[in-house]
């Protein structure tokens, strides 16, 4: 079973802060790569799925950039507002199990200070 | 209404307890997902259907037991539950199984108590 890592664990920023972290995966085999936002007491949801090294995605202050070479994406949120606060999922298939699988990461953990 | 709902938000149940727990999507997707995560572990896969057809039994325990009636209706049926089955159960759909094409749209959970 692949590892999908992120860091860091946890961020704290202040209100206008730009900010950016990390989701590693195995570079052999790269199917996709997806993101999601989680709010506390909300659903997650889908920010992006990303499938071509090179590839960048950009939904309002919130970008992916994706390295399937290297094995990694990050994540860049510029001028953080408390409403970014959320953790941040990404999640690559098990290219050992099949393309349909998920495995998720812990997470990175922001909060953005007013 | 809109979306993946998920019922009930929270349940507690003792350990000879039947329950079940029940998800609903609006989207008209083919595929449906039940994840769990438990306390500071990531998400994880117990189950897939695609098209009402179960594609994947992620090694989950008998005492969970999943049913897909129709491409809208997700339910999972808990029964003799253990105390370390305390979670949060979340519900996921998705147009397609394909991961390259389609991201998965998440319900709000169940947290499942098990006393």
């Amino acid at each position: 079973i692949l590892n999908v890592e992120q860091s860091p664990q946890s961020l704290h920023v202040q209100e206008g802060d730009s900010t950016n972290f990390t989701c590693s995966f195995p570079s052999s085999n790269f199917y996709a790569l997806h993101w999601y936002r989680w709010e506390t007491a909300k659903s997650p949801e889908a920010l992006f799925v990303m499938t071509l090294n090179g590839d960048e995605k950009k939904k309002g202050r919130i970008s992916a950039t994706l390295n399937t070479k290297e094995g990694y994406s990050y994540l860049y949120i510029k001028g953080s507002q408390p409403e970014d606060s959320a953790t941040y999922l990404c999640a690559f298939p098990d290219d050992a199990d099949s393309s349909y699988k998920l495995i998720f990461g812990s997470g990175t953990r922001l909060l953005v200070r007013p | 209404e809109t979306g993946v709902t998920q019922t009930p938000r929270h349940l507690v149940m003792g350990m000879t307890n039947k329950k079940s727990l029940k998800c609903e999507q609006h989207l008209g997707h083919n595929a449906m997902y039940w994840y769990k995560q438990s306390a500071k572990k990531p998400l994880e896969l117990m189950f897939v259907y695609s098209l009402e057809e179960r594609v994947e039994n992620n090694s989950v325990p008998s005492r969970f037991s999943p049913e897909c009636p129709n491409s809208s209706h997700l339910f999972l049926h808990l029964h003799t539950l253990q105390p370390e089955d305390s979670a949060l159960y979340l519900c996921a759909s998705s147009q397609t199984m394909s991961v390259t094409a389609h991201e998965q749209y998440f319900g709000p959970g169940t947290r499942l108590t098990v006393t």
